[in-house]
């Protein structure tokens, strides 16, 4: 069925290193991909997207690549900073769920100082 | 600011219940979402409507009903609670979209609902 699997469930990295999420979907006609930041306590909010038309996007320390042949998408953050600590949820578009997100099932990043 | 926003924040409610959620935007958007989240499954959709005549059954929609009864407001309600559906409900808005794009997703700050 529709799925998008999310790894890794836990990320613990230094202050100022790189930290990389992946997710994986299962139909190819998938052509939308946001990822949505949540902070403790707080609601999820969107940090970048990417379409199928684009390989890569990139904001300031941010960039999500797209791999439409192997089916995965990866949320890329450089110079990790502590209030990057975050839950984070990959979601995507898929052609028979009546063109609603699906979501990961998230990615707890801690940000160690 | 414009924003999205739930009714009650917290509730705790007993198994058989019945229990209402409420959101309301200001953003003047025409499509609402109820999502629930647990731990370890992300969000899964619950309801969505594209406007007040349009409702239609997300993922998980069993054991739920949604009413919109404005573009503004569109409630979540559990008929007879029971304790799996204690979860932290999120209600969310996007704007209506052209053919082929897609719109972001604005959330509520969410409704912690316990079900004992």
């Amino acid at each position: 069925g529709e799925n998008v699997e999310q790894h890794p469930s836990t990320l613990s990295v230094q202050e100022g290193d790189s930290a990389v999420i992946k997710c994986t979907y299962s139909d190819s006609a998938s052509n939308y991909f946001p990822w949505y930041k949540q902070e403790l306590g707080k609601r999820p909010q969107l940090i970048i997207d990417i379409r199928s038309n684009v390989g890569e996007k990139k904001d300031q320390r941010i960039a999500v690549t797209l791999n439409k042949t192997a089916k995965h998408f990866s949320l890329h953050i450089t110079e990790t900073q502590p209030e990057d600590s975050a839950v984070y949820f990959c979601a995507a578009i898929f052609s028979g769920s009546a063109r609603q997100l699906t979501f990961g099932s998230g990615t707890q990043l801690t940000v160690l100082p | 600011d414009a924003d999205v926003t739930q009714t009650p924040r917290n509730r705790i409610t007993k198994t058989g219940k019945r229990i209402m959620l409420e959101c309301s935007q200001t953003k003047g958007h025409d499509r609402m979402y109820w999502y629930r989240q647990d731990p370890g499954l992300g969000l899964r959709l619950i309801y969505y409507s594209f406007d007040v005549k349009d409702i239609n059954k997300g993922e998980i929609s069993d054991g739920y009903s949604v009413s919109r009864q404005a573009q503004a407001k569109f409630s979540l309600s559990l008929e007879s609670a029971i304790p799996n559906q204690t979860a932290l409900y999120f209600c969310a808005t996007s704007d209506k979209t052209t053919s082929g794009s897609y719109n972001e997703q604005f959330f509520g700050p969410g409704t912690r609902l316990t079900v004992l």
